[in-house]
Order: structure tokens, then C-alpha cells, then sequence
């Protein structure tokens, strides 16, 4: 299983409403990733996870909360948000943080609509 | 800061032509190299990663990598209308996560 998947595809929420994005790998990887991309623009870091502990947080407002329950599994907290944060939100996978050849393997993103 | 230039495009070529993305990078200590296609709407997909100062080569794509000249490129072979979509270069440097280009825009015209 060479996948990471992502639910879910498309989103739609209210500035008061609190949801969650979903991501799961099988691959056996050890550091997990939350992206956010706008159009046009290069994928922007948001949160980095390794062996289920957050190593990186990019200065990402506390609207947005993540959370690793365990190896294969990472979330993403909405709440309170502003249309500013729609966007794609991809969630990437890789065998350590940082280090390595393999690079990143992506999720087919989730497009959040705020309104 | 290290950083990742890419030229943002559009990059235009005729079909069948070979298709040249260009990458250079700010940090030394940068040891891979990775090229992602993504069409419009969906996510990156890896399509070439590489280490080794030269050449590597997987079907039509060649990347190549030139460490005393800090320069990536990617190189599409009989460029096809189904390759158009944004190329991102990205580098790994020890324990940072990966830095991105900001993408080039890739259009092969039919």
C-alpha cells in the first residue's frame, strides 16, 4: 500500500463551525505532514509530526489544531475559521523527518471552502 | 534562509519537444533533490528524485544535478499535451522538511 489517503475530498464550513480533516498512511512511515496550498502557490508547511510527536509548527494561527493518534493516522482541527484559510490542505508522509531519498508522498489534498 | 528559485513560466513547447525546467537552490548542505508534477486542482506527485551529481534518467524524464553549480533540472523528452501541469523542484537538507519551488508552468502545445 504505497497510498496516503486523505477524507475528506471537498469541504464546506461556516466561520463558527468545527470540523476535521483526516489523514491515514499504511506505509510504515514515521513522520507525517499538514500542507496548505493556495492557487497558484508552491505547498506551504503548516505542521510537521515525528514518531507522533509534534517537531514542527509554522507559526500557524491556534484556529488550527493537529493531532496524531497514532503511526497512521494524523488530524487537522478546524475551527473558527476565516475565508482566508480556504485552500487545498494536502497531508504528506515520509519514512523520517527530514532525512532520506524517498522524498514525500502526497494525499489527493482536501479543498476547504470557509464561507 | 535556504531557498528554492524556479523561473514561474509559462514554459511553452510544441509537442514531441523536449521540454527543459531549470531549479537552482541556496543551501550547500542540500543533499536530494526532488521533482513534482501537479496538475491543476490536484496534488504533487513524484515523478524524480535525485542525489548524485550527473544525470538520472526513468522513461522520458532525465534529471540532473550539478552540486558545485547548486543546479537542478528536469528534462521531458517528446513532450506530450498530457505532461502540461506545474513542476515544483524541491530540496532536503538534514532534519528540515522539504523546501519547495515556487513551480513552473509547463504547456505543451499540440
Amino acid at each position: 500500500d504505497t497510498e496516503v489517503t486523505q477524507t475528506p475530498k471537498h469541504l464546506v464550513m461556516g466561520m463558527t463551525n468545527k470540523k476535521s480533516l483526516k489523514c491515514e498512511q499504511h506505509m510504515g512511515h514515521r513522520a507525517m505532514y499538514w500542507y496548505k496550498q493556495k492557487a497558484k502557490k508552491p505547498p506551504e508547511l503548516m505542521f510537521v509530526y515525528s514518531y507522533e510527536k509534534l517537531s514542527i509548527n509554522e507559526s500557524v494561527p491556534s484556529r488550527f489544531s493537529p493531532e496524531c493518534p497514532n503511526s497512521s493516522l494524523l488530524n487537522l482541527h478546524l475551527h473558527a475559521l476565516q475565508p482566508e484559510d480556504s485552500a487545498l490542505y494536502l497531508c504528506a508522509s515520509s519514512h523520517e523527518a527530514g532525512t532520506g531519498i524517498y522524498g514525500y508522498t502526497f494525499g489527493s489534498g482536501t479543498r476547504l471552502t470557509v464561507v | 534562509q535556504k531557498e528554492v528559485e524556479q523561473n514561474s513560466g509559462p514554459l511553452s513547447v510544441p509537442e514531441g519537444a523536449i521540454a527543459s525546467l531549470n531549479c537552482t537552490y541556496s543551501d550547500r548542505g542540500s543533499q536530494s533533490f526532488f521533482w513534482y508534477r501537479q496538475y491543476s486542482g490536484k496534488s504533487p506527485e513524484l515523478i524524480m528524485f535525485i542525489y548524485s551529481n550527473g544525470d538520472k534518467e526513468d522513461g522520458r524524464f532525465t534529471a540532473q544535478l550539478n552540486k558545485a553549480s547548486q543546479y537542478v533540472s528536469l528534462l521531458i523528452r517528446d513532450s506530450q499535451p498530457s505532461d502540461s501541469a506545474t513542476y515544483l523542484c524541491a530540496g532536503l537538507s538534514g532534519n528540515t522538511p522539504l523546501v519547495f519551488g515556487k513551480g513552473t508552468r509547463l504547456s505543451v502545445i499540440a
